[in-house]
């Protein structure tokens, strides 16, 4: 158990459609990640937040927005969904925001668009 | 921007010994690191580089060269659990292209 706690395992929506997915860090991580990983593909780094500011930013679509709360949660919310939307959603978390030695992974969302 | 290159992917019998190579462009450097990943779970982190040399845990090393941008992991005495993909990363999250490592008896 990495400490990462993600929310739910499992979606399924349709076409156009919203969802929001949901990451609780381990204690003490102040960074939050969240990936796309498509099938048989890499990890597409979406967003980071540390302490509650976006950090960085990687290939994220305007159709999807983050933020990360004072207890430093985090949710992914996901609109206008498409087919191609599917996917799994790994979100991570690590104490440091830039010097990243260790991030330590949730179990992913798996979201299933139809 | 930031980037990984990885071989998509290697394979080896047990026992052996294997190397995967990454290589990277990166404006600012604060380390490489290594991760795992089975079919259907998460990544795991394995080991980090920040300065040039080689850093061992257990069976699995890890080599860095900052004048080349370019790193490796070796992984020894292979077993079939090894059998995973393998991403290089950059901080603050990069990730490479992944390499999948398939192990035969």
């Amino acid at each position: 158990d990495s400490g990462v706690t993600q929310t739910p395992k499992h979606l399924i929506t349709a076409t156009g459609q919203r969802v929001t997915l949901r990451c609780s860090p381990r204690s003490g991580d102040l960074s939050v990640y969240w990936y796309q990983q498509s099938l048989d593909q890499g990890l597409q780094f979406l967003i980071q937040y540390y302490n509650g500011e976006e950090r960085a930013k990687g290939n994220i679509l305007e159709r999807f927005s983050a933020q990360q709360f004072p207890d430093l949660h985090s949710e992914l919310n996901l609109s206008s969904l498409e087919l191609g939307d599917s996917a799994l959603y790994f979100c991570a978390s690590s104490v440091s925001g830039t010097k990243n030695t260790e991030a330590f992974f949730g179990q992913g969302t798996r979201l299933t668009v139809v | 921007g930031q980037s990984l290159e990885q071989p998509s992917e290697v394979t080896a019998v047990e026992g052996a010994i294997v190397q995967i190579n990454c290589t990277y462009q990166t404006s600012g450097f604060y380390g490489l690191s290594w991760y795992q990943q089975h079919d259907g779970g998460a990544p795991t982190f394995l080991s980090y580089n920040a300065l040039d040399g080689l850093e061992e845990t257990g069976r699995f090393s890890s080599f860095l060269s900052r004048s080349d941008s370019y790193g490796y992991l070796l992984l020894q005495e292979l077993q079939m659990k090894d059998s995973a993909s393998y991403f290089c990363a950059l901080p603050p999250g990069v990730f490479g292209t992944g390499t999948r490592l398939l192990v035969s008896p």
